[in-house]
């Protein structure tokens, strides 16, 4: 595709249910990373890929989060038992290989727990 | 620790005169900076980027400064117009070695270019 797709724009959910949020790279891009975004905050780093493998999970806040990219592409963030704090906008981003490549951002998912 | 401050929260300035965002970061071993720009309901877009070996970069209306000894970096926007009306984000990455691209964000700043 032309730029990085976040799937859904909007997710209400109500506190304690499961959310998966989607994120498709630019193709042939080998790095994604998901950031969080809360209101009037700079994104935050929750978690790096390589290829298909995880290289750096340190920005998970808890184990309820946990993130997969299966074919090296595609890759779903996932929130068990969400809580209220959840709230805030996820964004993912990918680049050519990491390093100084430019990462490019995709629109975000904003979820909020009710 | 690593990190990124943007100790403005908002910039107003009129159209046609100099646009001026600061940053500060602690962290020196990370040597590669950039800054992005983002609309609402959009994802942030890379904007312009340096080094640790430079203390200048310019492109078009956008020259970003980089003062190591201070810890200081600044995005200068000449002349601004209204359409560059955003939130900016600074950013620190570690581009060298083993690095994998990973930033740490300032808080953003809302500039707001008036007509």
């Amino acid at each position: 595709g032309a730029g990085v797709s976040q799937t859904p724009s909007n997710k209400v959910t109500e506190k304690g249910k499961y959310v998966e949020l989607r994120c498709d790279p630019i193709s042939g891009h080998t790095a994604l990373y998901w950031y969080r975004q809360s209101l009037g905050q700079g994104p935050e780093f929750l978690i790096y890929f390589q290829g298909t493998g995880a290289a750096d999970d340190s920005g998970l806040p808890n184990d309820r989060f946990f993130a997969v990219r299966p074919e090296g592409s595609v890759s779903t963030l996932k929130i068990q038992r969400t809580e209220r704090g959840d709230s805030a906008v996820y964004l993912c981003a990918s680049s050519v290989q990491g390093g100084d490549t430019e990462a490019f951002f995709g629109q975000g998912t904003r979820l909020t727990v009710v | 620790d690593q990190q990124v401050k943007q100790n403005s929260p908002s910039l107003s300035v009129q159209e046609g005169r100099i646009s001026i965002l600061n940053c500060d970061y602690t962290n020196s071993m990370f040597d590669y900076f950039l800054w992005y720009k983002k609309y609402p309901a959009e994802g942030p877009t890379f904007l312009i980027s340096i080094s640790s070996i430079k203390d200048k970069n310019e492109d078009g209306r956008f020259t970003v400064f980089l003062n190591k000894s201070a810890k200081h970096l600044s995005l200068h926007i000449v002349p601004s117009q209204p359409g560059d009306s955003a939130v900016y984000f600074c950013a620190q990455g570690d581009a060298g070695g083993t690095s994998y691209g990973k930033l740490t964000f300032g808080q953003g700043t809302i500039l707001t270019v008036h007509p």
